[in-house]
């Protein structure tokens, strides 16, 4: 599985949008992005994966440039329970590897 | 609600003690992953199942085992606890052996004392 890097931590006023970054120049072309976040103490919560199309549900937005070699997460209108540790994830669902690995993620704190 | 449901939610016990804690996976979910989360620390893979055969294994401890049950829950197994093992444990849970999607409970928090 290709390896992210994603900033340790980032700010963000509430309302406004949160673009959280994720470097994955070694993906490769069967190897989806994962977003996971974990709030506090609680259980790592899955938001949304893609392959090479931008995708959008309930919880946020995930722009994949056209190279793959970057993506984003977007929060559209972040509120102070957004507030978490977000990782990105590349993984191929055809990976003999069955770990899921966290990195160290990106936490992203919301301010009033 | 993940749908994923681990038992207890807390718990305390003393050095040198076993204790198991469970995970119920999502219904349908054939496959079963734990993880161990240390205070400040990052989510460190242990194990994982799928069907009830061990599938990968990470940095687990030879003090701790695990299994799948034939009705798909899963059981951790901890002993000769020592003060280090105090953590968060959290089972996941995914369809597929990938376990690309994986849906987490809430954890069991171990605290040694």
């Amino acid at each position: 599985d290709a390896k992210t890097t994603q900033p340790p931590s980032m700010d963000c006023a509430e309302g406004r949008a949160a673009n959280l970054p994720c470097n994955h120049s070694t993906i490769s072309g069967n190897e989806y992005v994962y977003w996971y976040r974990q709030i506090h103490s609680q259980g790592p919560q899955y938001i949304i994966h893609g392959l090479k199309n931008n995708e959008t549900n309930e919880m946020a937005s995930l722009i994949i440039t056209e190279d793959r070699k970057s993506s984003t997460l977007i929060l559209p209108h972040a509120t102070l329970r957004d507030t978490a540790v977000y990782y990105c994830i590349v993984r191929s669902p055809l990976s003999s590897n069955y770990k899921l690995t966290f990195g160290k993620g990106t936490l992203l704190t919301v301010n009033p | 609600d993940s749908g994923v449901t681990q038992t207890p939610k807390h718990l305390i016990t003393a050095t040198g003690q076993r204790v198991t804690l469970r995970c119920s996976p999502r219904s349908g979910d054939l496959s079963v992953y734990w993880y161990q989360q240390s205070l400040d620390q990052g989510l460190q893979f242990l194990i994982q199942y799928y069907n009830g055969e061990e599938r990968a294994k990470g940095n687990i401890l030879e003090r701790f085992s695990a299994q799948q049950f034939p009705d798909l829950h899963s059981e951790l197994n901890l002993s000769s606890l020592e003060l280090g093992d105090s953590a968060l444990y959290f089972c996941a849970s995914s369809v597929n052996p990938v376990g690309t999607e994986a849906f987490f409970g809430q954890g069991t928090r171990l605290t040694v004392v």
